[in-house]
C-alpha cells in the first residue's frame, strides 16, 4: 500500500526540540521531492519545508528558517524534520507530504500522511 | 493572513452546484497554472482533488472541476452530495521567497 506514516510528535516545553519521522512505503521514495506541511488547531494549511529527491536541496518557510532542519534517508525510505527552539506558535499537526513526480512538471501534493501532533507548552 | 484568499464558508443543497474562489496575485495564481485543490474531512489528512488548475487525479469524481481567470482560481462542485461536506484548500506555486502558498480554507456545508 502506498502510504506515509508520521511519528515523533508530542508535548514539549517552549525552547525544546523534537524530531519527526515519516516512513514511506509502497513507492520509490528516492524519486520524490518531499515536504512538511503543518496545520495549527482549527487553522489552515501552511507549508513548512521541502527537500529534493537526493537530499541536496532544501527550503524553509521564513517562520521556521534557522530552527528546523529537513533531511531524508533514502536507504531507509524515511523523511525527517528536526525542530529546535520550539515556540508556542509551532503547535500544529505536521503532515508528511509527497510532491507529484517528476517534480519539474508537477507542482502539487499527491500523497499525504495522517499527521503527527506537536504541542508546545509555554 | 493566508497568501491566497478564500471565502470562509459556502453552502448548498444536495444536487446543487457551488463554486469556491481562490484569489492570489500576479506572483502566484495569476502567472502560473500550478493551482491545486485539496479536500479535508474533519480529523483526516487532506486529499488532492484538482491539480494544474483543472486536472483531476484518477479516482476523483468528475463532479469536481477547476478553472482560473486572472488572479482568481475556482473549484466547482456539481451535483452536491452529503459526503462533499468538508474543508477545501487551494494552493499555488509562488515566485516569492516561499515557493508554496495555501488559501485559508473554505468550509463547505451541504444543507
Amino acid at each position: 500500500e502506498v502510504q506515509l506514516v508520521e511519528s515523533g510528535g508530542g508535548l514539549v516545553q517552549s525552547g525544546g526540540s523534537l524530531r519527526l519521522s515519516c516512513a514511506a512505503s509502497g513507492f520509490t521514495f528516492s524519486r520524490y521531492w518531499m515536504h512538511w506541511v503543518r496545520q495549527a488547531p482549527g487553522k489552515g494549511l501552511v507549508w513548512v519545508s521541502h527537500i529534493n529527491s537526493e537530499g541536496s536541496n532544501t527550503g524553509y518557510a521564513d517562520s521556521v528558517k534557522g530552527r528546523f532542519t529537513i533531511s531524508r534517508d533514502n536507504a531507509k525510505n524515511t523523511l525527517y524534520l528536526q525542530m529546535n527552539s520550539l515556540r508556542a506558535e509551532d503547535t500544529a499537526v505536521y503532515y508528511c507530504v509527497r510532491r507529484g513526480f517528476p517534480a519539474a512538471l508537477h507542482w502539487y501534493f499527491d500523497l499525504w500522511g495522517r499527521g503527527t501532533l506537536v504541542t508546545i507548552s509555554s | 493572513q493566508s497568501a491566497l484568499t478564500q471565502p470562509a464558508s459556502v453552502s448548498g443543497s444536495p444536487g446543487q452546484s457551488i463554486t469556491i474562489s481562490c484569489t492570489g496575485t500576479s506572483s502566484d495564481v495569476g502567472s502560473y497554472d500550478y493551482v491545486s485543490w485539496y479536500q479535508q474531512h474533519p480529523g483526516r489528512a487532506p486529499e488532492l482533488m484538482i491539480y494544474d488548475v483543472r486536472n483531476r487525479p484518477s479516482g476523483v469524481s468528475n463532479r469536481f472541476s477547476g478553472s482560473k481567470s486572472g488572479n482568481t482560481a475556482s473549484l466547482t462542485i456539481s451535483g452536491l452530495q452529503t459526503e462533499d461536506e468538508a474543508d477545501y484548500y487551494c494552493s499555488s506555486y509562488t515566485s516569492t521567497n516561499t515557493p508554496w502558498v495555501f488559501g485559508g480554507g473554505t468550509k463547505l456545508t451541504v444543507l
